[in-house]
């Protein structure tokens, strides 16, 4: 079976420190990973996907299938980035996502 | 364009009441997807459709619940008989097209919290 494992459920770090959320993942096929982000009092959204190799907000993630992962990693944190984060690992059969249970980052001043 | 809704957004029932929580995707959206979300806890899959047919309904708990999309855009997602552990966050989100890789983001709804005492 499918999972996605984060296993920090809080970060805390202060102001322009590199940033670090582990996502670990097991899936017998070829993954399809996400990352969402729920900022207060906002809905789910998505932050990045391993297939379009891109830079949101100065966030990125590698997909490292020896190590079935996929950090989200940024150089200088900001105030702003406090918020939820959610690793995803999309179920291509079921077309459905399967989530982590969250890492909490906080950004001190 | 409106993204997707949700309502109510919050819900209290009484235990063994039913409750029905509305999904509005956004507009021409194929795929809709519910997901449950318990407290502290990422969101677990539900269901989905594709237009009006149900494609999986593997992660429904048991079969107090049921969910339905008659006409391929508001979907249903009905709880009968409610317990105090169906409290929790329902969340929709719908996609664009039912598959392919690449194009498979999911817009979600600000979600519907359960209570149920």
């Amino acid at each position: 079976a499918q999972r996605v494992t984060q296993p920090e459920k809080l970060l805390s770090v202060f102001k322009g420190a590199p940033v670090e959320l582990k996502c670990n993942y097991s899936y017998s096929g070829s993954p399809e990973l996400f990352w969402y982000v729920q900022y207060s009092r906002q809905r789910l959204q998505l932050l990045l996907r391993h297939i379009s190799r891109e830079s949101i907000k100065g966030f990125t993630a590698d997909l490292n299938k020896g190590e079935t992962s996929f950090h989200l990693k940024k150089p200088f944190a900001q105030e702003e980035d406090s918020a939820m984060y959610y690793c995803a690992l999309l179920d291509t059969g079921r077309r459905a996502l399967t989530f982590g249970s969250g890492t909490r980052l906080q950004v001190q001043p | 364009g409106a993204g997707v809704s949700q309502s109510p957004r919050y819900k209290v029932t009484k235990r063994g009441q039913d409750v029905a929580l509305r999904c509005d995707p956004i507009s021409g959206h194929v795929s809709l997807y519910w997901y449950r979300q318990a407290l502290g806890q990422g969101p677990e899959f539900l269901t989905y459709f594709n237009y009006e047919a149900q494609q999986d309904k593997s992660g429904l708990p048991n079969d107090r619940f049921s969910a339905e999309r008659p006409e391929g855009s508001i979907s249903t997602l009905t709880i009968q008989r409610t317990e105090q552990r169906d409290s929790a966050m329902y969340r929709c989100a719908s996609s664009l097209v039912a598959g392919g890789p690449g194009i498979n983001e999911q817009f979600f709804g600000p979600g519907t919290r359960l209570t149920v005492l």
